[in-house]
């Protein structure tokens, strides 16, 4: 079973700032791995897939880098709306999501 | 628009039964497999059960296996979960969620609906 690891736990920025989230995977999952975005009280929303697509919707400022074992999501500019929680995911034998990160402002 | 929207969850006492619903639109429902993922409170995100399109395959989680059943009506638009033997470690939020065209992803959630196992 692959397990997804991802770091920070909590990350501090202001906005303006540029974010980077990591998540690496026990071992080679290719480039399949998707980001969520889950704002409080909402359902999580697809942002990135296959590792550096960006979803239908989504700003030119979210993107996504990696492959094989360690990935990336990089906020660009930080904006006041994506202070949220961030989850990597990735389907082997099943569905696997990361523990998430905590994006807060600082 | 595609739109999910689950109902169905509540208060229930350990070892009851619940039968969730999420009834889908703007999209051809039978084309895609259809998945619940659930959220116990302060908790991340876990892949329950999913369906193929024609209900023809069904997977489980091995943390609900033999206890819920993954269903859908394609007649309807509807997809299902019911969930028996319930557990506090089975309150949770519990999202409807469509799969991507190739299985890996999930593109579309509901809002989700809340269920809690409490005597």
């Amino acid at each position: 079973e692959i397990v997804l690891t991802q770091s920070p736990a909590t990350l501090s920025l202001s906005p303006g700032e540029r974010a980077t989230l990591s998540c690496r995977a026990s071992q080679s999952v290719s480039n399949y791995l998707a980001w969520y975005q889950q704002k409080p009280g909402q359902a999580p929303r697809l942002l990135i897939y296959d590792a550096s697509n960006r979803a239908t919707g989504i700003p030119a400022r979210f993107s996504g880098g990696g492959s094989g074992t360690d990935f990336t999501l990089t906020i660009g500019s930080l904006e006041p709306e994506d202070f949220a929680v961030y989850y990597c995911q990735h389907r082997s034998n099943w569905f696997t999501f990361g523990q998430g990160t905590r994006l807060e402002i600082k | 628009e595609v739109q999910l929207v689950e109902s169905g969850g509540g208060l229930v006492k350990p070892g009851g039964s619940l039968r969730l619903s999420c009834a889908a639109s703007g999209f051809t429902f039978s084309g895609y497999n259809m998945n619940w993922v659930r959220q116990a409170p302060g908790k991340g995100l876990e892949w329950v059960s999913s369906i193929t399109g024609r209900g023809t395959y069904i997977y489980y989680a091995d943390s609900v296996r033999g206890r819920f059943t993954i269903s859908r009506d394609n007649a309807k638009n509807s997809l299902y979960l019911q969930l028996n033997s319930l557990g506090a470690e089975d309150t949770a939020i519990y999202y409807c969620a469509r799969a991507s065209n190739n299985w890996n992803y999930f593109d579309y959630w509901g809002q989700g609906t809340l269920v809690t196992v409490s005597s």
